[in-house]
Order: structure tokens, then sequence, then C-alpha cells
């Protein structure tokens, strides 16, 4: 089975400090590991992925992840935090094997000017 | 290109009313999934499916059915509706070997009264 876990609600920060939002995954096989941001009253939208490769990967917007196998970790990262990315945050997993993406519960990421 | 287009925006039913969300996309992507987004629990799975005539249940599939008789299109029924189906739905497709994961429609906001 696979499985996502985001423990944490919601994060506040303020702007232009640095963010981090927390995930964990769990996965049969190696993961391909997603994030996505949602706005309000729209649809989901890709930030940034890890397949293979270099453990820190960049995305959209500045974002930054890094992939840590032996904490099975996923955790969304961005240096310096602006108000606009303000939203809600998904992290996602899938098995090699599988044919669908597993979500997280979501992060609400508040940043204050 | 249009995307993942969903259908209606929204709508309000009675309780035990049906109805289909309709749900297309244009990119021929093979993979098509439904979504539901509860407060606080993420994405849940309803049904997926990996090309036209096949489709395989989700985590939670009970009250739904899908069909997929075409590669665009991948509705979703609702019988008999409940409270409990309120929720946003979402729908999403993917190519296999894509590396940028789903691409999601705007979603379709259902209240069942």
């Amino acid at each position: 089975a696979q499985s996502v876990a985001q423990p944490e609600d919601q994060v506040n920060v303020a702007e232009g400090n640095p963010l981090t939002v927390k995930c964990t995954y769990s996965v049969s096989g190696n993961p391909y590991l997603f994030w996505y941001v949602q706005y309000p009253n729209r649809g989901l939208q890709f930030l940034l992925k890890y397949i293979t490769g270099d453990n820190l990967v960049k995305g959209s917007y500045g974002f930054e992840a890094e992939f840590n196998k032996s904490q099975t970790s996923f955790h969304l990262k961005k240096p310096s935090a602006l108000v606009s990315d303000s939203a809600l945050y998904f992290c996602a997993v899938r098995g090699p094997l599988n044919n669908d993406m597993r979500f997280g519960a979501g992060t609400r990421l508040t940043v204050k000017p | 290109n249009a995307g993942v287009t969903q259908t209606p925006k929204f709508r309000i039913l009675k309780i035990g009313q049906s109805m289909t969300l309709q749900c297309a996309q244009d990119m021929n992507h093979n993979y098509m999934y439904w979504y539901r987004q509860d407060p606080g629990m993420g994405l849940k799975l309803i049904y997926y499916s990996v090309g036209a005539g096949i489709t395989d249940k989700g985590e939670v599939p009970n009250g739904y059915n899908v069909s997929r008789s075409t590669t665009e299109d991948f509705p979703l029924r609702l019988e008999l509706a409940a409270p409990s189906q309120t929720s946003v739905y979402f729908c999403a497709s993917w190519a296999a070997g894509d590396l940028y994961g789903y691409t999601f429609g705007s979603g379709t906001r259902l209240t069942v009264v």
C-alpha cells in the first residue's frame, strides 16, 4: 500500500523567512514523489517531482524539495517566502507498480507580511 | 489546449437524486482519475481508468459509478445522492511516462441537501 503523511495542518511564516512543509511517505519500491499547490477555488497545480537522481529537486516559483530515502521524507522548502505563496500544499506518492497516486491531507501555508 | 474540463462547476442536489459529473481531456492521456476533496482529508481516490473500456475502484468507490467509452471522457455517476457525498470533486488525467504528474480539472463543488 502507498500512503503519505503531512504532519502539519498549518504552517505560518513571515515574509522573507525560509519555509518548510513536511511530508513523509510509505510505498513499496522506489517512490515517485510530487508536490502540488492549490489556490482557492482552483484545481491542483504541479510544483515539482522526484523520480530518480539528485535528491534535491527544484521546481516552480523558487520551491525545492529534498528526497531522503532513509527517513522516507520529501520536505518542501523555499529560502525566502512570499505572501503570494500562501496556499494549500499537497504531497503525493506513486509506487513504481501503481497506476494511481495517493495524496496527503494537505498543509495550509500562510505567509504574513 | 483546454487540458481537463469539468462540468458543472457547482451543483446542489436533493437527497436521493442522481447526477453525472462530466470530465473531458484533450491531451490523449490514457489514465484518468476521480478524486473527492473533503476539508482536512486531502484527496481520496474514487475511481480510475487506465484506458478506454477499463475502470477500477479506488479508496472510496461506494455510491459512485464510472464509465470510459472513449479516451477523452470519464464521467462520474452518483445514483442516489446522500449528504455524505457533499464534497469537491476533481478529475485528473495522466499519460504513462509523463513525469510531470497529473493534470487536474478545476473541480465540481457538489452539495447534497
